[in-house]
């Protein structure tokens, strides 16, 4: 069964430092990994979507990094803004279960001025 | 569509009520997902159709909650019975077989 694990649970950082959001899952046989993003009370936005055969993937400020290998990504935010404040999930799509998304519990992030 | 739409936004039903909750996906997508949000909590998965069957249905809660899709296309969520546990925003996403998740803004339920 795969599971999602998301380090830290929560994270503060003052605005411009860059922020390390770490994913990590048991199994392994995946279609994808997705990280997405919740801003409070409203739905997912999704950030990127990294197939099971890249290494990484950018948009903007944004890049995450996939090793199948050993079942982690990483989400790297660079010179982070107080708008940068939510929470962020990644969800991985695996080969059984019928492609079903799991999720992570998410790793909620503070940017201050 | 251009997105996922999910009606209604909000739903606030009296305890005991039947409540419908609809997904209409973006057009083409053959997989459809919906889970539920408690306030406060992570996202709980409750069933997955792929085009129009349902090959994971393991996290219906109860036999109260039921959900079907038809034309490939649009989905509902049916709650019979409500009780107040059910409170939480109800979430959709589609995608195709193996590409990435979209979500709708939700439904905001909540039972008095």
């Amino acid at each position: 069964k795969q599971e999602v694990t998301q380090i830290p649970a929560a994270l503060s950082v003052p605005e411009g430092e860059n922020l390390v959001l770490n994913c990590s899952f048991t199994d392994s046989a995946i279609y994808n990994l997705q990280w997405f993003r919740q801003d409070p009370g409203k739905g997912l936005t999704s950030l990127l979507l990294i197939q099971s055969s890249q290494r990484e993937q950018t948009s903007g400020r944004l890049n995450a990094s996939l090793d199948k290998s050993s079942g982690r990504s990483t989400l790297y935010i660079a010179a982070s803004q107080p708008g940068d404040s939510a929470t962020y999930l990644c969800a991985v799509r695996t080969t059984d279960s019928w492609g079903k998304l799991q999720f992570g519990a998410g790793t909620q992030v503070v940017v201050t001025p | 569509g251009a997105g996922v739409s999910q009606s209604p936004s909000n739903k606030v039903t009296e305890k005991g009520k039947d409540v419908e909750l609809r997904c209409d996906p973006i057009s083409g997508h053959t997989a459809l997902y919906w889970y539920r949000q408690r306030l406060g909590q992570g996202l709980e998965f409750l069933i997955y159709f792929q085009g129009n069957s349902a090959p994971d249905k393991s996290g219906l809660p109860s036999d109260r909650f039921s959900a079907e899709r038809t034309g490939e296309s649009v989905s509902t969520l049916t709650i019979q019975r409500t009780q107040q546990e059910d409170s939480a925003v109800y979430l959709c996403a589609s995608s195709l077989t193996a590409g990435g998740a979209f979500f709708g803004q939700g439904t905001r339920l909540t039972v008095v």
